[in-house]
């Protein structure tokens, strides 16, 4: 199946420090979207961007969506070590009943 | 609101059986469900797409026969591994939409462990 291009696989960084991951893709998509999970449970959704060039915050989340509607980034702020996690950015075609195509993941560890 | 349950949360069953995975939204109707799995270290793949009433359209490469999806009301989908093989062992989560929100609500997911 398809998936996103998402960077970094993996990141470690010590607490207070800030993060940025993006997600690229060859195919349009209306809706981006940005995930957390966390081990043994389904993901949680952090942020959803709904028009081209949208910046959008949640605490100390904000995304954004790509102007050209192919890519996504997201910024974590002043991290805590409650933030380890993995991120998934997701691509939406239609919002709502179509499904969505996830990235990798990105593997966030913060050192205390 | 929006909450969304799956049963089992995990199930190890021995290979050459059959195991059922239930998908419920427990405050809301689910015009569509999805099923995601997801094996170790990797991002969620879809498996199948489920609107209520009608038969669920699946992905390339996930066999329809070995993987049977049911959604017989707004508010169940059922999700059965048929003869069960080792390498079905995965993590298995679902996702509902409302019909009139843009979210998709994700359920905790299923750990299937098949010996």
């Amino acid at each position: 199946g398809q998936q996103l291009n998402q960077s970094p696989q993996s990141m470690f960084i010590q607490e207070g420090e800030d993060v940025s991951m993006n997600c690229t893709s060859s195919s349009i998509f209306n809706t981006w979207l940005w995930y957390k999970q966390d081990p043994g449970e389904g993901p949680v959704l952090l942020i959803a961007l709904y028009k081209a060039g949208e910046l959008t915050s949640n605490g100390r989340l904000t995304a954004q969506f790509g102007i050209t509607r192919k890519d996504s980034f997201l910024n974590i702020s002043a991290s805590i070590p409650s933030d380890v996690g993995i991120y998934f950015c997701a691509g939406q075609m239609n919002s709502g009943n179509t499904p969505l195509v996830f990235g990798k993941g990105t593997r966030l560890s913060v050192i205390a | 609101g929006a909450v969304v349950s799956q049963h089992p949360s995990w199930v190890i069953c021995k290979s050459g059986t059959s195991v059922k995975i239930e998908c419920r939204s427990l405050d809301f109707q689910a015009t569509t469900m999805f099923w995601y799995r997801q094996f170790p270290k990797q991002s969620l793949m879809l498996m199948a797409t489920s609107n209520e009433g009608s038969k669920a359209t699946y992905e390339q490469g996930v066999e329809k026969d070995k993987f049977l999806i049911n959604h017989a009301s707004l508010t169940l989908s059922t999700l059965t591994v048929t003869s069960a093989h080792p390498e079905d062992s995965s993590f298995y989560i679902c996702s509902a939409w409302t019909g009139s929100s843009y979210e998709q609500y994700f359920g905790p997911g299923t750990r299937l462990t098949v010996t």
